[in-house]
């Protein structure tokens, strides 16, 4: 059963904190994403990266960082979180090329006061 | 630049058909895909079809693709409650590396 697991359902954080969300999939996919969904929006593409180490911006990097030191690990860090940043965000994997299926993580739902 | 559009909210009735549309602007797409997500849940994949082909059927699901107007709709045959969900039509895009662009999301409420 593949799976992509993020490390909390819930977060509660202050305003100026550092925030890391982990993603860990055990397909052995070389693409993983982080994703935030807002109501109305859809889902935005955050940041990507496609092998360990390498990372590109999607379409909403702003006040965001990513981590890949491991295949099977993808962290994303708020480095001072503010209340604009409240919002559910999904982590998925993927394997290489075109056509194959996204597999998403249940979500974290973020919240920042 | 690339964009995926849908309408927010779908209501109908139990056994009535569900359609819901999706418009997108990467003619390069090579596959379509429809996402359903479940309150509470991430999102699974449901069905998609390669951009060669105008229609695809999975059981009580169809999925019709006009390539030339860019348009994608999928049709749920008699629709129960159990399919009350979002539903995200998405675009896989080879622009750089491959990844999904992903629409708005439809909320579809099944009403018994």
């Amino acid at each position: 059963d593949v799976k992509v697991t993020q490390s909390s359902r819930y977060l509660v954080k202050r305003t100026g904190e550092k925030v890391f969300l982990e993603c860990v999939q055990d397909m052995d996919h070389e693409n993983m994403f982080w994703y935030r969904q807002d109501p109305g929006l859809g889902l935005r593409l955050i940041y990507f990266s496609y092998d360990v180490k390498m990372k590109e911006k999607g379409d909403i990097p702003e006040g965001y960082s990513v981590s890949r030191e491991k295949k099977e690990r993808f962290s994303l860090i708020l480095e001072s979180a503010s209340t604009n940043q409240t919002s559910m965000y999904l982590c998925a994997s993927m394997g290489r090329g075109a056509g194959t299926e996204a597999f998403f993580g249940q979500g974290t739902r973020l919240t920042v006061v | 630049g690339e964009d995926v559009e849908q309408s927010l909210f779908l209501s109908v009735r139990e056994g009535d058909s569900s359609v819901i549309n999706c418009t997108y602007t990467d003619s390069s797409s090579t596959y379509l895909y429809w996402y359903k997500q479940e309150p509470g849940a991430g999102l699974q994949l449901l069905t998609y079809i390669f951009s060669n082909m105008d229609m695809k059927q999975d059981q009580r699901l169809t999925v019709l693709l006009n390539k030339k107007d860019k348009h994608l709709s999928l049709r749920i045959a008699d629709t129960q409650t159990g399919d009350s969900a979002i539903y995200f039509c998405a675009e896989g895009t080879t622009s750089g590396t491959y990844k999904y662009i992903f629409g708005t999301g439809t909320r579809l409420k099944v009403l018994a």
